[in-house]
């Protein structure tokens, strides 16, 4: 079974640019949740999204959305990028049903703001 | 409320020996608690987890130990590997928050380094 898979692996943007983050679940898995990781802040979690409708969001501002396909696939965008913005942005997928647990994680995208 | 403080920060251990990380929540409704490990350029990939139902689990050279009065668990890794070099999160999540439990909330980690 094909694990989490993020594109673009790297990029570089510069200051007021936007970005879009994608993220291809495991499939079978119907939530797909994002993460920001920085070597200050360590592992945050941003939002998750299920069934196309986002189900919970972490305390980021409003430049940071997603959201999710039919076939649960995920985007997220970041608008007016930061310096502070660059970091690794990591998706997870989970198969949600209540009765398995875990997320698993992809490699990540890490973002470099100039 | 929401957070988890962890340490050590870093550890260095000898081959063979017992690695220990400790964490702390704060909010008494988190009902899973999953320890997580990352190796550099990697995600993050599932170790092991518990509910506060249970005091103890064991899965081959990994432990962890909850403490729900102290609002504490652990990871114990016995016969620490070289291989078992990498950042090691603790987290928790609510089971009923939103219905879901993709939103962890991550200790800052700690890095452990396993001396040959």
């Amino acid at each position: 079974k094909a694990g989490v898979t993020q594109t673009p692996r790297y990029l570089i943007k510069t200051r007021g640019q936007q970005v879009t983050l994608s993220c291809s679940p495991i499939s079978g898995h119907r939530s797909v949740s994002w993460y920001q990781q920085t070597p200050g802040q360590g592992l945050q979690f941003l939002f998750e999204y299920f069934s196309e409708t986002q189900r919970n969001k972490g305390n980021f501002p409003g430049r940071f959305s997603g959201r999710q396909f039919s076939n649960s696939r995920s985007e997220m965008n970041v608008s007016t990028l930061e310096l502070g913005d660059s970091a690794l942005y990591l998706c997870a997928s989970m198969r949600a049903d209540m009765t398995q647990e875990t997320q698993y994680f992809g490699p990540g995208t890490r973002l470099l703001v100039l | 409320q929401q957070q988890v403080k962890q340490s050590p920060q870093s550890l260095i251990v000898q081959k063979g020996g017992i690695s220990i990380i400790n964490c702390a929540y704060e909010n008494t409704a988190f009902d899973y608690f999953p320890w997580y490990q990352q190796f550099p350029g990697k995600g993050p990939a599932l170790l092991i987890a518990i509910r506060p139902d249970v005091s103890e689990k064991k899965e081959g050279r990994f432990t962890i130990s909850f403490n729900k009065s102290a609002k504490q668990f652990s990871l114990h890794i016995m016969d620490s590997q070289p291989g078992d070099s990498a950042t090691y999160f603790c987290a928790a999540s609510l089971m009923n928050y939103g219905g879901s439990q993709g939103n962890l909330i991550f200790g800052k980690g700690t890095k452990l380094s396993v001396k040959p």
